[in-house]
């Protein structure tokens, strides 16, 4: 079955840059799909960062895309994210997901992995 | 872009039918059928409980449904379980460059 795996440091330093990676099992990267990234402040709701296809090609929330990077290595059938500038804000749990072409519906989910931006 | 518009919590008895709205505009619930419901229990990475408005992925029970009117999607919980006490979030696409808008999210209690 399809699986997800977050990885990364869970502390990181203000100004500083995020960088996480999705392994993903069971199930070939290379496929008709998105793979995203998605956070969740403590105690707050889901935010969108954005989605990435196979071939490279990706879509940012606007509000982010002069901080964000999402990247693809379909040897490794991984998926990574980097976070720049960071500030207390980026302090969330960060999930990435698989998303479907057609309608973007996040379908399987990583368990999450909590990142604490604090010097 | 501003997030879907949800109300923050709603409540019903077991074996009770709620439903939680998700209102957005012309550009995304109310142009496209690409709207997804998500539960989430303390703790837990979301699940995806209905895409494109109103299909159950497999596994999910009957009990769950979505529908939409316009700029307004609708989850409806039928026949409420202890079980079903979660935060649920709504999504869609949007055609504008941020192509995914989540909701607030909606705390659902089972009284």
């Amino acid at each position: 079955q399809v699986q997800l795996q977050e990885s990364g440091p869970g502390l990181v330093k203000p100004s500083e840059t995020l960088s996480l990676t999705c392994t993903v099992s069971g199930f070939s990267i290379s496929s008709h799909y998105y793979w995203g990234w998605i956070r969740q402040p403590p105690g707050k709701g889901l935010e969108w960062i954005g989605i990435i296809y196979h071939s490279g090609i990706t879509y940012y929330k606007s509000s982010l895309e002069s901080r964000v990077t999402i990247s693809v290595d379909t040897s490794k059938n991984q998926f990574s994210l980097k976070v720049n500038s960071l500030t207390d804000a980026d302090t969330a749990v960060y999930y990435c997901a698989r998303v479907t072409v057609a309608g973007l519906g996040h379908d399987y989910w990583g368990r999450g992995t909590l990142v604490t931006v604090s010097s | 872009q501003s997030a879907l518009t949800q109300p923050a919590s709603v409540s019903g008895s077991p074996g009770q039918s709620i439903s939680i709205s998700c209102t957005g505009t012309s550009s995304d619930i109310g142009g496209y059928n690409y709207v997804s419901w998500y539960q989430q229990h303390p703790g837990k990475a979301p699940k995806l409980m209905i895409y494109d408005v109103s299909i159950r992925p497999s596994g999910i029970s009957s009990r769950f449904s979505g529908s939409k009117s316009g700029n307004t999607a609708s989850l409806t919980i039928s026949g409420l379980q202890a079980e079903d006490e979660a935060d649920y979030y709504c999504s869609s696409y949007t055609i504008i460059n941020t192509r995914v808008l989540f909701g607030g999210g909606t705390k659902l209690t089972v009284l």
